[in-house]
């Protein structure tokens, strides 16, 4: 079973940016990819995006485009996930999952959770 | 995008009973590739069911997932305590991936 261990809580300042980091351990790192899926207080989960560590391509939603940078290396079967310009909107727990097979991005292993808090 | 539209949002049982969850996703989810989770306080997601009847490694029997197209059902034979919780749908047919607003089971 893979175990996903993630970067510590960050507060940030409207504007500036975030990287949170995802450390996989216990399986094949670059077979399956890692998406990224935050939940803002109190409310459900939304996904972000994901990246192919073997390939290194990543595909982001919408939404984020433009904001969002996730890679992944393969020295460190590490994921990171940075988030630029940021808002107050952008406070959330973000999380960094693990697909459950190979090209089936459902969330069979999640790291813990980072929360990212933005604020003046 | 898919929207997915989880009922009740909120489902108040005695332990012991039956809970039915229903996801309904806005256009046919492919393949039935539909996943759901459970989330408690403070902790991250742990997957409970995907290609929506296929339970996870360690998932007991108490749940089970049925569906089809836009209409997808989690069940919880006979509540347990530790199934109170919320749980989330989750569509991986079509990109971006999508999560219902989720169900939250609760003790009556």
């Amino acid at each position: 079973q893979v175990q996903l261990v993630q970067s510590g809580a960050e507060v940030k300042k409207p504007g500036s940016s975030v990287k949170v980091s995802c450390k996989a351990s216990g399986g094949t790192f670059s077979s399956h990819s890692i998406s990224w899926v935050r939940q803002a207080p109190g409310q459900g989960l939304e996904w972000m995006g994901d990246i192919s560590p073997m390939f290194g391509t990543a595909n982001y939603a919408q939404k984020f485009q433009g904001r969002i940078t996730i890679t992944a290396d393969e020295s460190t079967s590490t994921a990171n996930m940075e988030l630029s310009t940021l808002r107050s909107e952008d406070t959330a727990v973000y999380y960094c999952a693990r697909e459950g097979m190979v090209h089936a991005p459902f969330f069979a292993s999640w790291g813990q959770g980072t929360l990212v808090t933005v604020s003046s | 995008e898919i929207v997915l539209t989880q009922s009740p949002g909120t489902l108040s049982l005695s332990p012991g009973k039956r809970a039915t969850l229903s996801c309904r996703a806005s256009q046919s989810v492919r393949s039935n590739y539909l996943a759901w989770y459970q989330q408690k306080p403070g902790q991250a997601p742990r997957l409970l069911m995907y290609d929506a009847s296929t339970r996870a490694t360690g998932i007991p029997d108490r749940f089970s997932g049925s569906g089809s197209g836009t209409d997808f059902t989690l069940a919880i034979s006979s509540l347990e305590p530790e199934d109170f919780a919320v749980y989330y749908c989750q569509q991986y047919g079509s990109p971006p991936w999508t999560f219902g607003q989720g169900t939250k089971v609760e003790i009556k």
